[in-house]
């Protein structure tokens, strides 16, 4: 089964408005995390938020926002007042576990978002 | 503050050649990793290090090879290279306190 799963290959947003990229995961360990990750046309990852399996409230960073239901096993990403250049592929990812060896990364397939003006 | 660093940005190798990507950060993290992205793909955790001295494979090990003789520096080896190979390669690294981790800017491989 895949770990990470976007389901929407592109989206469109009018510049502004808030847009909401999804995310669904699969792990049994209850010590896990979920990051997102955009990356520009120019080709770097740029870390965005942060969300860990015990952290109470959902994680917040300016424009983002990580909508976290564990029940359902969603990790979406919110980003508020779309802008222009927030036109990028967005990558969900998550670790699991607490060795070392929990940094280990898995990535979805990624969202290209589009901004219109 | 260089952060994560990745030479050469492009190679073009021939099938057959072998070669070394180089990845280095000045951040004292003890874990080091690199990734492949493949077209409309995430990325695939190749190789990754816990700290110098330790290095286990990911999810994607065969035609690499990956040593850690220091905390700064973790080349990833293409012992063969095949069109297979043909990819972008991320370089990331994290501190044992926080799990945020810090690409580096890639490197973009073509195998003929």
């Amino acid at each position: 089964a895949q770990k990470i799963t976007q389901t929407q290959p592109g989206m469109f947003v009018q510049e502004k408005e808030a847009v909401t990229l999804d995310c669904t995961y699969d792990t049994s360990d209850p010590s896990y995390g979920l990051f997102w990750y955009k990356q520009p046309s120019s080709g770097e990852m740029i870390f965005l938020i942060y969300q860990g399996s015990y952290d109470q409230q959902n994680a917040t960073e300016g424009r983002y926002s990580l909508n976290f239901q564990k029940a359902r096993k969603s990790a979406n990403l919110v980003i508020s007042a779309s802008q222009l250049g927030d036109s990028a592929m967005y990558f969900c990812a998550m670790r699991e576990g607490i060795s070392g060896s929990a940094r280990q990364l898995t990535f979805g397939s990624g969202t290209q978002l589009t901004v219109l003006p | 503050n260089a952060g994560v660093t990745q030479t050469p940005k492009f190679q073009v190798l021939k099938t057959g050649q072998s070669m070394t990507l180089q990845c280095a950060q000045d951040m004292n993290h003890e874990y080091m990793s690199w990734y492949r992205q493949d077209p409309g793909m995430g990325l695939r955790l190749i190789h990754y290090s816990v700290g110098a001295g330790i290095t286990d494979q990911g999810e994607v090990p065969n035609g690499y090879n990956v040593s850690r003789s220091t905390t700064e520096d973790f080349p990833l080896r293409l012992l063969s290279a095949a069109p297979s190979q043909t990819s972008v390669y991320f370089c990331a690294s994290s501190s044992n306190r926080a799990y945020e981790q810090y690409f580096g800017p890639g490197t973009r491989l073509t195998v003929t």
